[in-house]
Formats: structure tokens, sequence, C-alpha cells
């Protein structure tokens, strides 16, 4: 039973252009999400987190945008780098703070 | 500053052998997360551990044990190895145990179960 799904297992863009990641949870238990990013040989790092009190969090080029009533959250990354290719996991955390529950990951592209 | 670090990075083990992973959290964090990812899919959280204590378990076979040290360096051991059990482990810590989730991850250790 996947409680974090990441329907994309793999996105191509130009770079300069907006990169849209894709996330949607079931567990409506869940109510606080982030972004990891993982280059290979390397282990993931936070990127970017977002609390269900929001719907949109900024970071420089990255936004994370929470839709609660569908269950779904989105990364955007504008504009697109080579060096943002990378897979792109979302997690949700438990209530209980110490787990983190991953979707399957999304691996960008971004072509120079 | 050092990161968290793991050892060993690769290993090749037989069915039915035992293995143990260390790590090494960054210094001051007191919180342990172990995950496992197989290839191609997403970590999945195994046990955490704070101050020594077991915090959390992921649905894991018994097979699966931790530990967390004084220093609160931790050992993740896996007994009766299976073919599955090939992934990556992953550690991360955190500083507390309070509802960030943001972990910080080492570089993993490989595991290859033949």
């Amino acid at each position: 039973d996947q409680q974090v799904k990441q329907n994309s297992p793999s996105l191509s863009v130009q770079e300069g252009r907006i990169s849209i990641l894709n996330c949607d949870y079931t567990n409506s238990m869940f109510d606080y999400f982030l972004w990891y990013k993982k280059y290979p040989a390397e282990g993931p790092t936070f990127l970017i987190s977002i609390s269900s009190i929001k719907d949109k969090n900024e970071d420089g080029r990255f936004t994370v945008f929470l839709n609660k009533s569908a269950k779904h959250l989105s990364l955007h990354i504008v504009p697109s780098q080579p060096g943002d290719s990378a897979v792109y996991f979302c997690a949700a955390l438990n209530n209980a703070g110490n787990m983190l529950t991953f979707g399957g990951g999304t691996r960008l592209m971004v072509k120079p | 500053d050092a990161g968290v670090t793991q050892s060993p990075t690769h290993l090749i083990k037989t069915r039915g052998q035992q293995v143990t992973l260390r790590c090494s959290p960054i210094s001051g964090h007191k919180s342990v997360s172990w995950y496992q990812q197989v290839l191609g899919q997403g970590p999945q959280f195994i046990f955490q551990y704070y101050e020594k204590e077991e915090r959390g378990r992921g649905n894991f076979p018994d097979r699966f044990s931790a530990r967390q040290f004084p220093n609160y360096s931790s050992e993740l051991n896996v007994n009766a190895l299976l073919l599955g059990d090939s992934a990556l482990y992953l550690c991360a810590s955190t500083l507390g145990t309070g509802p960030t989730g943001e972990l910080f991850f080492g570089e993993g250790s490989r595991l290859t179960v033949l």
C-alpha cells in the first residue's frame, strides 16, 4: 500500500524552462511534506518543505504547492538548470514526527 | 564539519550470512534513523533511535535490529540475509525528534546479497 506516490518516473526539460514534479498521497493524517534531491552515489539532501496549514512555500527557484483536498503536492523549479538533474523524492512525515514515507522518486533531466 | 558517515560503503554477502552496518551522526545530533532503498524505489523507514532508545520501527522482520551507542553512533544488523535484502541502506541524523522531518543523510552502504 503506497501512501505516497510519484507517478512520473522521469521528466526531461530544457534549461531555463519550468520543471514540475508531482506527488500524491492517500493518508489524510499526513500534515507535513518534504522534497529531497538525490544525486548518484550521494545520500538524499533536503530541498524544501511545507506544512498543511500552508498551500505554498517558496525558496529561491523552488516552490512547493500543496492541495490538501486533492491530496496532491507539486514542486516547481524555475528556471531549471542542468545542475538540477537528479532524482527527486517527495516524503510525508507521520504525526509522531519520527518517520518519513517516501514516494518512488522522479528522475529529472535538464538539458542544456 | 563532517556530515553523516557510514561504513562500509559497499559490501557483498551470501544468503544466510549476517551483516552489520555502521553510522556516525553529525556532531551534536542525537537522533539516528535507518532507511532501506531498493533499486528504483524510494527509501523505506526501518528504525529511529533517540538517546539510545528505539523511538520508531518500520514494517521489517525481526531479522533487522539496531542499536545506538552513548556517543550517538548506531549500528544496523541484519541476520539470515535474503536476496531481497540487497539494497542501499541509508542512515540519517537529526538534532532531536522534533517534527521537522529534515533528515541529514549519509551516502549509504550498498549491500549486495548473492
